[in-house]
């Protein structure tokens, strides 16, 4: 299976800060890295798709980059409604699989 | 607008199985490049993909699950299913259905239930 192994864990940041999040892959992915972000009770939202397709109505402040086995979410300009936990997944090869999370509070 | 509803028991005794049927409005459901799949996560831990069912009835599980599940579908009342076996604690957890849609060669989950508890407790 391939594994993806996201960082931090969490963090703690302000409105207004930008803020990364990275994936990497335990082998090369190609650009098949989709990025999620959850909020308790209610189902993932897909923010990214293939490394860097924004989905159509999620704000600009979101943003993905890499390939192969390194990717990094990045949220500019960090509003109130983004503290959530965001995941990322490989759907290279079944199994698909996501990383742990990465959980941003406010500081 | 593509809606998707997880329905089924919430409460499930051990070594007993646990069923959960995905019902689908605003979406073809016989055609088109996607995938049904199923999803889990345990409170407090991740996301966990457990398999996916194409239309003509493809069929990948995780092999992590793959003894003990089977996804179904029913086009005529646009719903997929999904049977998990010998159910332990360790199964408890919110149970997602969502549609994969292809992307070049890989896939996306746009659109989620709403999730379903389901506990395993005697």
């Amino acid at each position: 299976d391939i594994q993806v192994t996201q960082s931090p864990s969490s963090l703690s940041a302000s409105v207004g800060d930008r803020v990364a999040i990275t994936c990497r892959a335990t082998q090369s992915i190609s650009r098949y890295l989709n990025w999620y972000q959850h909020k308790p009770g209610r189902a993932p939202e897909l923010l990214i798709y293939a490394a860097y397709n924004l989905r159509t109505g999620v704000p600009s402040r979101f943003s993905g980059s890499g390939s192969g086995t390194d990717f990094t979410l990045t949220i500019n300009s960090l509003q109130p409604e983004d503290f959530a936990t965001y995941y990322c997944q490989q759907t290279y090869t079944t199994p698909w699989t996501f990383g742990r999370g990465t959980r941003v509070d406010i500081k | 607008q593509v809606q998707l509803q997880e329905s089924g028991p919430g409460l499930v005794k051990p070594s007993q199985t646990l069923s959960l049927t995905c019902s689908v409005s605003g979406a073809s459901f016989g055609s088109g490049d996607y995938f049904w799949t199923w999803i889990r996560q345990p409170a407090g831990q991740g996301l966990e993909w457990i398999g996916r069912i194409y239309s003509n009835g493809g069929i990948n599980y995780n092999p992590s699950l793959k003894s003990r599940v089977t996804i179904s579908v029913d086009t005529s009342k646009k719903q997929f299913s999904l049977k998990l076996t010998s159910v332990t604690a360790a199964d408890t957890a919110v149970y997602y259905c969502a549609r994969a849609d292809a992307f070049m060669a890989g896939y996306y989950f746009q659109y989620w239930g709403q999730g379903s508890l389901v506990t395993v407790s005697s």
